[in-house]
């Protein structure tokens, strides 16, 4: 099955770690995203790639970095700088055009203990 | 910061009943989308419209969009309890595509 797929549901972290989050698309979109999720903040992107080897910070990138060093996979890793990381955690991926609509994973949700 | 924003923020009718949610936006736009969520889940593909189309139809909704008021709406027709959803827009703008979203609009269809 064609999709986007993200682990795990469940994750969570002591304060002081880094963890990272996993995203992987069979889709062959090039440009894939990360939001946050808070309840009622609606969702707010994080860092968004349109290419390979490239990635764009988002409006709340502050305390996350990324990777896109395969056209499937967009890695999110919640660093220790990030003071807040409790969220639901959103990976979409699209084609990258103005015509195309986002397709989203099913979420992480990550508690700090 | 969020280009979207919906209103109301929460929305509570019977089942058969139409339900009507407002999307305002800041900067212009390529297209604007709606999406659904529902609870713990992620967020399903709705309905998207060109900057350059005023309405838009499929199944049970409608959308309109009208860009000298940055504002679009989402009629959903006799509703379902199924329906039962939060509803997000997004817009895409610019060279790059950065689709953002809104805070959403909680919409209770009570049986």
């Amino acid at each position: 099955d064609g999709g986007i797929t993200q682990s795990p549901k469940y994750l969570f972290r002591k304060e002081g770690q880094n963890v990272t989050l996993s995203c992987e698309q069979n889709l062959n979109h090039d440009a894939m995203y990360w939001y946050r999720q808070d309840p009622g903040q609606g969702l707010r992107l994080i860092y968004y790639s349109q290419i390979v080897n490239d990635f764009q910070k988002g409006d709340i990138a502050e305390g996350y970095s990324v990777s896109r060093e395969k056209k499937e996979s967009f890695p999110l890793t919640v660093t220790s700088a990030q003071k807040n990381p409790t969220a639901f955690y959103l990976c979409a991926s699209g084609t990258g055009s103005h015509e195309g609509e986002a397709f989203f994973g099913q979420g992480t949700r990550l508690t700090v203990v | 910061s969020q280009q979207g924003e919906e209103d109301p923020q929460a929305l509570s009718i019977q089942e058969g009943e139409n339900a009507t949610m407002n999307c305002s936006y800041k900067t212009s736009i390529n297209n604007l989308q709606w999406y659904r969520q529902n609870s713990g889940r992620g967020l399903v593909h709705l309905i998207l419209i060109r900057s350059n189309e005023r309405e838009k139809h499929s199944g049970r909704l409608r959308v309109t969009l009208d860009t000298s008021k940055k504002s679009s709406s989402l009629l959903i027709t006799a509703s379902r309890a199924a329906d039962t959803a939060s509803y997000f827009c997004a817009t895409a703008g610019g060279s790059n595509y950065k689709l953002t979203f809104g805070k959403g609009t909680l919409l209770t269809v009570n049986p």
